[in-house]
């Protein structure tokens, strides 16, 4: 069936660096993409997705590309905030709203 | 945004009895609402799928007698967790979508489920 494979974490990060988390998924078709953000305490949120191939997700300074040649649609930011500490999961859509989730990548920024 | 919320946060409850929780969109009419099951360091795994005023989807494995679900309104579902076992402690999230066709899931902040 269809999956979705994140980097482990936690990742730990200083204020103002790069950041880059991996994401590469199997699935059949041509499913839909998304990266959501959990922060302490709250709900997982929508942070970008991209429906087709080259694609690109963009907001809050966070970019993913899908790349269908290479199954992957990994998550960038030139320079994190501490306000960025948080969990991040892949996912993609198998149709009919059914997301399929990585198992999260928690983020640490520290000052 | 669109705001989800359950109720309770946490939940504590000896085996062999029953907890509920709830789900609710807060400022948005949910035509079909998602609960997922998640494990320590796992990812969050699709119990099920309801629309309002129908029957919910169960995923392959997961019991529907034992995982009642309930989604009488466009603001409110309902998880049911019957005759819980230890086994069954676990974070629950919910999430909502405002209507078909939309690809975009609002999620709830979660349950956190101990059977003792």
């Amino acid at each position: 069936g269809n999956s979705v494979t994140q980097m482990e974490g936690p990742v730990t990060l200083s204020e103002e660096a790069f950041l880059t988390i991996n994401c590469t998924y199997t699935a059949t078709g041509y499913p839909s993409l998304f990266w959501y953000v959990q922060y302490p305490g709250e709900g997982l949120q929508l942070l970008l997705k991209a429906t087709k191939a080259d694609d690109k997700g963009s907001n809050k300074g966070f970019e993913a590309t899908y790349r269908k040649e290479t199954t992957s649609f990994h998550l960038e930011k030139g320079s994190v905030q501490v306000s960025d500490s948080a969990v991040y999961f892949c996912a993609l859509s198998e149709g009919f709203q059914k997301l399929v989730f990585g198992t999260g990548t928690r983020l640490l920024v520290s000052p | 945004g669109a705001v989800v919320s359950q109720h309770p946060s946490r939940v504590i409850c000896k085996s062999g009895t029953s907890v509920k929780i709830e789900c609710r969109s807060l400022d948005f009419q949910a035509t079909t609402m998602f609960w997922y099951r998640q494990f320590p360091k796992k990812s969050l795994m699709l119990m099920a799928t309801s629309n309002e005023g129908s029957k919910a989807t169960y995923e392959q494995g997961v019991e529907k007698d034992k995982f009642l679900i309930n989604h009488a309104s466009l603001t409110l579902s309902t998880l049911t967790v019957t005759s819980a076992h230890p086994e069954d402690s676990s974070f629950y999230i919910c999430s909502a979508s405002g209507g078909r066709g939309t690809d975009t899931q609002y999620f709830g902040p979660g349950t956190r489920l101990t059977v003792l």
